[in-house]
């Protein structure tokens, strides 16, 4: 059964902390994984990962995969109080069918 | 450019009742597909739609139901409305064809409420 996991379900931090969120998969037809940000309803798109070791990075947002043991970790340096979401992880099993977490929710308190 | 647009917004229903559920994609993308995301987990799969018709489905039981337009725009019915059935619905748009990034665009979704 394809699933993905996420760790910590939950993070509580101050602001200019850094935190990493965790997500692992098990999944058949791996084609991509995406994390995203979902702050109220819709998620926004943060990354889309499809080769292991190669770091994407976006402001004080970073992400990596590793292929060999199916799993990404999403970095946040120097947390904002703006930064507080749910935070989920996504892969693509087939063509444009995703399966996600649970998600990660931060609260970066000020 | 609008992006991915839900309607309604909210709505109640009761145990039993059939509700519709619309989606108009994002301008030039040609596949929808459709996502319910219960309270503290994370979106789950139910179908595809492109050219008029269901090309994947997920774990979801033939009481979820849909529908894809010509003009690429989609609607989801749930017949049997059953209390688990509350969520929010999600709709995603995307452009067929390579190469593409796989990114998924989301609508504001339908946040169903069954009594």
């Amino acid at each position: 059964e394809d699933k993905v996991v996420q760790s910590p379900l939950s993070l509580v931090v101050h602001e200019g902390d850094t935190v990493t969120l965790n997500c692992s998969y098990e999944v058949t037809n791996f084609r991509s994984l995406l994390w995203y940000k979902q702050e109220k309803k819709a998620p926004t798109f943060l990354f889309m990962l499809t080769s292991s070791g190669i770091e994407k990075k976006s402001g004080r947002l970073s992400s990596i995969l590793d292929k060999k043991e199916l799993f990404s970790i999403l970095n946040i340096t120097a947390t904002q109080t703006g930064d507080s979401a749910v935070y989920l992880c996504a892969v693509e099993a087939g063509f444009n069918k995703f399966y996600f977490g649970s998600g990660t929710k931060l609260n970066v308190k000020p | 450019d609008a992006g991915v647009t839900q309607s309604p917004t909210h709505l109640i229903k009761t145990r039993g009742q059939q509700v519709t559920l619309r989606c108009s994609p994002k301008s030039g993308h040609d596949t929808v597909s459709w996502y319910q995301q219960a309270l503290g987990q994370g979106p789950q799969f139910i179908f595809q739609y492109y050219e008029e018709e269901e090309r994947q489905r997920g774990n979801f039981p033939d009481r979820f139901s849909g529908h894809q337009f010509p003009n690429y725009s989609s609607e989801l019915n749930v017949n049997a409305l059953l209390l688990g059935d509350s969520a929010l619905y999600l709709c995603a748009s995307s452009p067929e064809g390579q190469p593409n990034t796989g990114e998924l665009f989301f609508g504001e979704g339908s946040r169903l409420t069954v009594l």
